[in-house]
């Protein structure tokens, strides 16, 4: 079965500073991984995917992210976060051999950056 | 958000009661779907549907109904049967639910606040 963990319930972190969002993930198959970010009351925002191809992902935001085959994880990254980054960020997964276009997603962290 | 529009924003439902929360989208998907979105366990998937007058269960479909009798409609139930409705109700689409969009993105309208009176 596929399954998504982030293990953190909150990151926080100075504006500025680096910041990194962990997620790990479990699947039979090679994975399709997915991150996702959301605003208080509101939908979920695509932020970048990893499918196939160079282990570090770009994408919206400034954000970035490396996939480790290894470690089985995906963590999501930025060099310098902003207070506006403050957000709930998901993970999510879908098996590459599904027949289906559903995710799974992680419990979600929140980030919180600082002044 | 993205050319999926859910509605009402927020619901009220009495016990016994069944609601149905709308979702609409003009992107032209062929899926949708039903997440549910309850505090520190994320979102889980209620029902999907890759295509038009078919769906199938997700994780938590008990208590929940839904239909599709139109490409761009996916309406959800919340019968008296789910004791437990109180949570934040998202709707998302993809181009196409079958095995060779697996890495398409999911685009999500902005949700629905279900409470109980």
């Amino acid at each position: 079965a596929q399954s998504v963990a982030q293990p953190e319930d909150q990151v926080n972190v100075a504006e500025g500073n680096p910041l990194t969002v962990k997620c790990t993930y479990s699947v039979s198959g090679n994975p399709y991984l997915f991150w996702y970010v959301q605003y208080p009351n509101r939908g979920l925002q695509f932020l970048l995917k990893y499918i196939t191809g160079d282990n570090l992902v770009k994408g919206s935001y400034g954000f970035e992210a490396e996939f480790n085959k290894s470690q089985t994880s995906f963590h999501l990254k930025k060099p310098s976060a902003l207070v506006s980054d403050s957000a709930l960020y998901f993970c999510a997964v879908r098996e590459g051999r599904s027949n289906t276009g559903k995710l799974i997603f992680g419990q979600g962290t929140t980030l919180q950056v600082k002044p | 958000d993205g050319g999926i529009t859910q509605s009402p924003k927020y619901l009220f439902r009495k016990e016994g009661q069944n609601v149905t929360l709308s979702c609409e989208q003009n992107l032209n998907h062929d899926a949708m779907y039903w997440y549910r979105q309850d505090p520190g366990q994320g979102l889980r998937l209620i029902y999907y549907s890759q295509i038009v007058n078919d769906f199938q269960k997700g994780d938590i479909a008990e208590g929940y109904s839904v239909s599709r009798e139109k490409k761009e409609s996916f309406p959800l139930t919340v019968t008296s049967a789910q004791k437990n409705p109180t949570a934040f109700y998202l709707c998302a689409s993809s181009i196409s639910g079958l095995i060779k969009a697996t890495n398409e993105k999911l685009f999500f309208g902005s949700g629905t606040q279900l409470s109980v009176l």
